[in-house]
């Protein structure tokens, strides 16, 4: 697609339960990232991915936070046993690449509401 | 610890006027900053980016400043309409893009 895709836009989870939120970059774009962004407050580095390299993980909150991606492409962020303060809106973004000064492009965001 | 803060969280403008958001760094010594647009239920989008060797960038109604000197970065709207409101976000990173908290900014009619 012509954006960043994320997907699902909204998700309601029981707290305990485990939820996956999928990211399908922008074609081509090397680098992606995840974000997360509680009601009000500012964009909190999660976990970012380059090319083949080993990814950098240390925005993860807790071990109970993680992610991959899969041939360079798709990424899922998985949270387990989820809680209450997991709720927000968990955002990704993908970029070309350093070249280009790292732009990066943003998806809609996946809202995630723990009860 | 390398910082990247917005001063500000909230700033009230007249329309017509010009708006000017402030961005300090500390601990860092950026290549390029960046600012971004977020409006309400919505991923930032990107507005401009300004490398360390240039002192000013221009993108129709905005501009934007890097002073290495003083490890800040200024955003000014000019002419500012109320559908210029909106929370800005500067953002810092070669690699690992790290954000701001933002500013607010609210054009009043």
């Amino acid at each position: 697609g012509a954006g960043v895709s994320q997907s699902p836009s909204n998700k309601v989870t029981e707290k305990g339960k485990d939820v996956e939120l999928r990211c399908d970059p922008i074609s081509g774009h090397t680098a992606l990232y995840w974000y997360r962004q509680s009601l009000g407050q500012g964009l909190e580095f999660l976990i970012y991915f380059q090319g083949n390299s080993a990814p950098d993980k240390s925005g993860l909150p807790s071990d109970r936070f993680s992610a991959e991606r899969t041939g360079g492409s798709v990424s899922t962020l998985t949270i387990q046993r989820t809680q209450q303060e997991d709720s927000a809106v968990y955002l990704c973004a993908s970029s070309p690449g350093r070249a280009t000064g790292n732009t990066i492009y943003f998806g809609e965001g996946s809202w995630l509401t723990v009860v | 610890s390398q910082k990247i803060e917005q001063n500000s969280e909230a700033l009230n403008i007249q329309e017509g006027k010009t708006a000017t958001l402030t961005c300090n760094y500390t601990n860092y010594s950026p290549a390029y900053l960046q600012w971004y647009r977020q409006d309400p239920g919505r991923g930032p989008v990107f507005l401009l980016l300004i490398r360390e060797n240039e002192k000013e960038k221009r993108k129709e109604r905005l501009k934007v400043t890097f002073d290495t000197t003083l490890k800040q970065s200024l955003f000014h709207i000019t002419a500012s309409q109320p559908a210029d409101s909106a929370t800005y976000l500067c953002a810092r990173g070669d690699d690992k893009i790290i954000f701001g908290k933002g500013t607010r900014l609210h054009i009043l009619p």
